[in-house]
């Protein structure tokens, strides 16, 4: 089971690119790894997900190296809505074995 | 729609009551979840139910007891639950397709234990 490591917290300013890492030394061959936004009482909510090399959606970008011990999330010119926590999931759908990171907290300044 | 219901919102228990937690999803979803989250916590998989059956238990205790009646609602059965147990009890559900399962949470129901 991979154990999934991420800063405490970070601070950005409105308008700025933010990258967020995810450590997973112990990964497996067959995880994917997920990055969900969570603000305060709610669910965590989907951003994106991939396997290896790099994967961009409409809202941010997931860069994971050959060999996956870790995985960067980038988000383009964030805004102050995008303060919240941010939280890497790795996991195998043929296992049910997921384990989520331990979370950055992310605060955009004005 | 991506949408994962949970009912109730908050819920506040003694320590003797029996209560249930109530998840739907209406997505055609063939996997369904329980998180346990306590407060600056990251979320820890408590049960999976595949195509209805029970896969995964990590090792929870017994006074937390799921059911999925059908594919598309999952119940989780609380008794005799301990103060520790307050938490935010968050349900997902994925549609189980191979090469990358993408799981979608509900709100959560916030658990006060007294």
């Amino acid at each position: 089971l991979a154990k999934t490591t991420q800063p405490i917290s970070m601070d950005s300013y409105e308008g700025q690119e933010v990258n967020i890492t995810c450590s997973h030394n112990n990964i497996a061959t067959n995880d994917y790894i997920t990055w969900y936004q969570q603000f305060p009482s709610q669910g965590p909510r989907f951003i994106i997900q991939g396997y290896k090399t790099k994967v961009t959606n409409e809202v941010a970008s997931l860069f994971i190296p050959a060999d996956r011990k870790s995985s960067t999330l980038s988000l383009p010119r964030v805004s102050l809505s995008d303060t919240a926590v941010y939280y890497c999931l790795v996991g195998d759908e043929g296992t049910y074995k997921y384990i989520f990171g331990t979370g950055t907290r992310l605060k955009v300044l004005a | 729609d991506t949408e994962v219901t949970q009912t109730p919102k908050h819920l506040v228990m003694g320590m003797t009551n029996k209560k249930s937690l109530k998840c739907e999803q209406h997505m055609g979803h063939r996997a369904m979840y329980w998180y346990k989250q306590k407060a600056k916590k990251p979320p820890e998989l408590m049960f999976v139910y595949s195509y209805e059956k029970l896969s995964i238990n990590e090792s929870v205790p017994s006074r937390f007891s799921p059911e999925c009646p059908n594919s598309s609602l999952l119940n989780l059965h609380l008794h005799a639950l301990q103060p520790e147990d307050s938490a935010l009890y968050l349900c997902a559900s994925s549609l189980m397709t191979s090469g990358g399962d993408t799981q979608y949470f509900g709100p959560g129901t916030r658990l006060t234990v007294l």
